[in-house]
């Protein structure tokens, strides 16, 4: 069974950084493409970056430039999005999804989810 | 960066109607590389249609995906009572791979 596997929640002061894993199980780990989206409280969803551990370096949206980084380990079938200089507005759910096999089209079209981590920046 | 807008941003129906939700992109999304997703409240979004009008694994053929280029459309035939959620569109031709705002189906 393909499932994503990311902590409950995690809570940080503001000017801190959060590290939130996310460990898959099923399929080939280095063929499918991850991303991690956001949804901030009753707003829409919000991709922030991805990664395909078979070419190693991640991408994210120029909005996060600076403050993102995405990672996979390999050994470990664990992805990790890291967010730094946190502030409130960073108050979200934080998804990772996986989507397809590389080389198909829909490689970065989300068919697997994670429950998500809510991530609290509060004083 | 592309921009989808997804139109009406809320729709009031009935069980056993149909709706069509509509997602449009401010450039083109060549090779109809367009998702939706559904999301529930305290739910993760799961998705429905990928590649524009393929239907995802395990999703009821009443859910059906069309367009191309800058305008699609995701219309569900029969509405069913679990079928009330909130919709999203997704580009991913492009990083970032944007979502449309979301259109809101509630029971009327």
């Amino acid at each position: 069974q393909e499932q994503l596997v990311q902590p409950g929640a995690e809570v940080r002061k503001p000017g801190s950084s959060v590290k939130v894993s996310c460990k898959a199980s099923g399929g080939i780990f280095s063929n499918f493409a991850f991303s991690w989206v956001r949804q901030a409280p009753g707003q829409g969803l919000e991709w922030m970056g991805g990664i395909i551990p078979y070419f190693g370096t991640g991408d994210h949206a120029q909005k996060f430039q600076g403050r993102v980084t995405i990672t996979a380990d390999k050994s470990t079938r664990t992805v990790y999005m890291e967010l730094r200089s946190l502030r409130s507005e960073d108050t979200a759910v934080y998804y990772c999804a996986r989507g397809g096999e590389i080389p198909a089209s829909r490689v970065w079209a989300m068919d697997v989810w994670g429950k998500g981590t809510t991530v609290t920046v509060s004083s | 960066d592309i921009v989808l807008t997804q139109s009406p941003g809320t729709l009031s129906l009935s069980p056993g109607e149909r709706v069509t939700l509509s997602c449009r992109a401010s450039q083109s999304v060549t090779s109809d590389y367009l998702a939706w997703y559904q999301q529930k409240p305290g739910q993760a979004p799961r998705l429905l249609i990928y590649g524009a009008s393929n239907r995802a694994t395990g999703i009821p053929d009443r859910f059906s995906g069309s367009g191309s280029g800058t305008d699609f459309t995701l219309t569900i035939y029969g509405l069913e009572p679990e079928d009330f959620a909130v919709y999203y569109c997704q580009q991913y031709i492009s990083s970032p791979r944007t979502f449309g705002q979301g259109t809101k189906l509630e029971i009327k």
